[in-house]
């Protein structure tokens, strides 16, 4: 159990281009979902929170208005890149956490984007 | 502020035992999870410790001083397939997850 997934695997896009990427939780419901970036050989950074039907939460840092997140419904959140550029090039990672008292955060297996 | 300390790097041999070591410095404390990633891969769950004391799992144990803000992932009979970085993440009295810079590490035949 507690499967997410992650479309697409991984993106090549423009530079200037919008990018979505969808995020859900296959056998559970997911009322916090998380948004990570990773660059090579840097650890995780945490980028947003979202809890389902409510506004995200950014980290300090992360432009709203360039990340959009929705988190719709209980399964799925989308994170928008919008007018990306090379340097958005990275690993982004999204995990889900579902409403019991653990803290497990089950990660989809990652979304690779290329800004070209 | 918070902080999590891990070795960056570490290299083993295989067969052996290897043991990584994690300190934080967190506001508050709901528990902390290690987390194997394999190099272009998400993370994958190992373990998590709220209490104090050893949780084995198979070859992986963890274990967890709450007085020290100290734990520490033993690997034992390691294999090839173990070389992944790992990584500590604590949960702060936010209930937020706050995650090392994990630890690389290398297992050699």
């Amino acid at each position: 159990g507690a499967v997410v997934s992650q479309h697409p695997s991984w993106v090549i896009c423009k530079s200037g281009t919008s990018v979505k990427i969808e995020c859900r939780s296959l056998d559970f419901q997911a009322t916090t979902m998380f948004w990570y970036r990773q660059f090579p050989k840097q650890s995780l950074m945490l980028m947003a929170t979202s809890n389902e039907g409510s506004k995200a939460t950014y980290e300090q840092g992360v432009e709203k208005d360039k990340f959009l997140i929705n988190h719709a419904s209980l399964t799925l959140s989308t994170l928008t890149v919008t007018s990306a550029h090379p340097e958005d090039s990275s690993f982004y990672i999204c995990s889900a956490r579902g409403s019991g008292d653990s803290y497990e955060q089950y990660f989809g297996p990652g979304t690779r984007l290329t800004v070209t | 502020g918070q902080n999590i300390d891990q070795p960056t790097e570490m290299t083993a041999t295989e067969g052996a035992i290897v043991q990584i070591n994690c300190t934080y410095q967190t506001s508050g404390f709901n528990g902390l999870f290690w987390y194997q990633q394999h190099a272009g891969e998400a993370p994958t769950f190992l373990s998590y410790n709220v209490l104090d004391g050893l949780e084995e799992k198979g070859r992986f144990s963890s274990f967890l001083s709450r007085s020290k803000g100290y734990s520490y992932l033993l690997l034992k009979e390691l294999q090839m397939k173990d070389s992944a970085s790992y990584l500590c993440a604590v949960i702060d009295s936010n209930y937020q997850l706050i995650w090392g810079a994990g630890t690389k590490l290398i297992i050699k035949p």
